[in-house]
């Protein structure tokens, strides 16, 4: 397997601007996990899903973030309007089980200008 | 006052040297307790665990627990080069990926 895929691996937007990124997980893996990670807060947990159901999405800072799963072989967490508060390196994992090892997408750096 | 609070950093040390990293954390609900290794431009791929206190190696690593100081520790014996990395711990008071909060992790250079 090719691990947990995520596209683009930069975006670089002017805020206002809607921004969509992308994540496909590992096959037969049941959980996806989005996260977002600054150089100030760390690693944090935006929302994940089960069996392409969201589970939790208290993460998500605010309404301007959404993520969907249509299929569970992708998920999109989209931001709109963009912020340059937005800027970090946004990564998707993906785990077979709750309590089973996470893997990590290579991750998607935003720059907000 | 952070959760998870870890020293940024960088670290340098030379090759062969023993390194540590540590953490502290603030939340005595804690059980879980993960290393990471994130390469440069790359995600997190999980090192280590262990639950509770005690020790825990894996070859050239040992992450080590002292609940009574919320203090977590990883050990890297024989550092090479290619141990350079940011290091992130992370806690939970459940096994689960959901549950995991995040030091904001530490550089690490290995000089030849």
């Amino acid at each position: 397997d090719a691990g947990v895929i995520q596209s683009p691996r930069h975006e670089v937007t002017e805020m206002g601007q809607e921004v969509t990124l992308r994540c496909k997980p590992i096959s037969g893996h049941d959980y996806l996990f989005w996260y977002r990670q600054t150089m100030m807060r760390g690693l944090e947990l935006l929302i994940y899903f089960n069996n392409n159901v969201p589970i939790d999405d208290s993460g998500m800072p605010e309404d301007r973030f959404s993520a969907k799963m249509p299929n569970a072989s992708f998920s999109t967490l989209k931001i709109q309007p963009s912020e340059p508060r937005d800027s970090a390196v946004y990564f998707c994992a993906s785990s077979y089980g709750p309590n089973t090892e996470a893997f990590f997408g290579q991750g998607t750096r935003l720059t907000v200008v | 006052q952070k959760e998870v609070e870890q020293d940024p950093g960088p670290l340098s040390v030379p090759e062969g040297a023993i390194v540590s990293l540590n953490c502290t954390y603030s939340n005595s609900a804690f059980q879980y307790f993960m290393w990471y290794r994130q390469y440069s431009r790359k995600g997190p791929e999980l090192l280590m665990y262990t639950y509770s206190s005690g020790n825990k190696e894996d070859g050239r690593f040992t992450a080590q627990v002292d609940k009574s100081s919320k203090y977590i520790s990883l050990f890297i014996r024989d550092s090479q080069p290619s141990d350079s990395a940011t290091y992130l711990c992370a806690t939970s008071s459940n096994f689960g990926n959901e549950k995991l909060t995040f030091g904001t992790g530490t550089r690490l250079t290995i000089i030849p």
